[in-house]
């Protein structure tokens, strides 16, 4: 199973949006609405930011959002915030009852 | 809330083995499906496995670099899930966590234990 395929970077100014696209096969991606996104600080754990194509788990500001159309996913953060410069990685289930991650994203703010 | 905190990591020499742990309290542990996922230096996620719970089957599946080398197990009275891994390989150092997984979702995480494979 391949890695999805993510840009290595991302940037923006405070205030300002930016979009992570996750892209994958009809195996993966397309072929399941259970996308998940996740944030990385350096030296912490993931933290869990979209569920399930678009959910956004309680705590977790709605400046984070999901989408999906075909094999390619995506993340939208707006309203950039020194806080959300970090990693950034997506996950699909791939069947078979395994699963796949990104390749991850470094989002910076400006 | 919950919490899962991983424990067991160390070095060990290629070929050796390694017992993690993750003990989880703040959820009904038996009815949870759980995974490990891994992240080598520098590197990014990689998802090494998961177990079902025991109502629904108990069986692990593992990801096919480590299929064959890991297995997975959970001792319910004990909140504990358990990764044992043998003839480790020097591509095998990273950090491991374990996680909770539901709806395809890796919803809870641990803090991580380092796994270090070298001579």
């Amino acid at each position: 199973q391949s890695a999805l395929t993510q840009p290595p970077s991302a940037s923006g100014s405070p205030g300002q949006s930016v979009t992570i696209s996750c892209t994958g096969t009809s195996s993966d991606v397309g072929g399941y609405n259970y996308v998940s996104w996740y944030q990385q600080h350096p030296g912490k754990a993931p933290k869990l930011m979209i569920y399930e194509v678009s959910k956004r788990p309680s705590g977790v500001p709605d400046r984070f959002s999901g989408s999906k159309s075909g094999n390619t996913a995506s993340l939208t953060v707006s309203g950039l915030q020194a806080e959300d410069e970090a990693d950034y990685y997506c996950c699909s289930f791939a069947g078979s009852l395994n699963y796949v991650f990104g390749t991850g994203t470094k989002v910076t703010v400006l | 809330e919950v919490q899962l905190v991983e424990s067991g990591g160390g070095l060990v020499k290629p070929g050796g083995s390694l017992r993690l742990s993750c003990a989880a309290s703040g959820l009904t542990f038996s009815n949870a499906w759980m995974t490990w996922v891994r992240q080598a230096p520098g590197k990014g996620l990689e998802w090494v496995g998961r177990i079902k719970s025991k109502t629904d089957g108990g069986t692990a599946d593992f990801a096919a670099p480590v299929k064959g080398r890991f297995t997975i197990s959970r001792d319910d009275s004990k909140n504990t899930l358990h990764l044992q891994m043998n003839s480790l390989k020097t591509e095998d150092t990273a950090v491991y966590y374990c996680t909770t997984l539901g709806t395809g979702t890796l919803r809870y995480w641990g803090q991580g234990t380092l796994v270090t494979v070298s001579s």
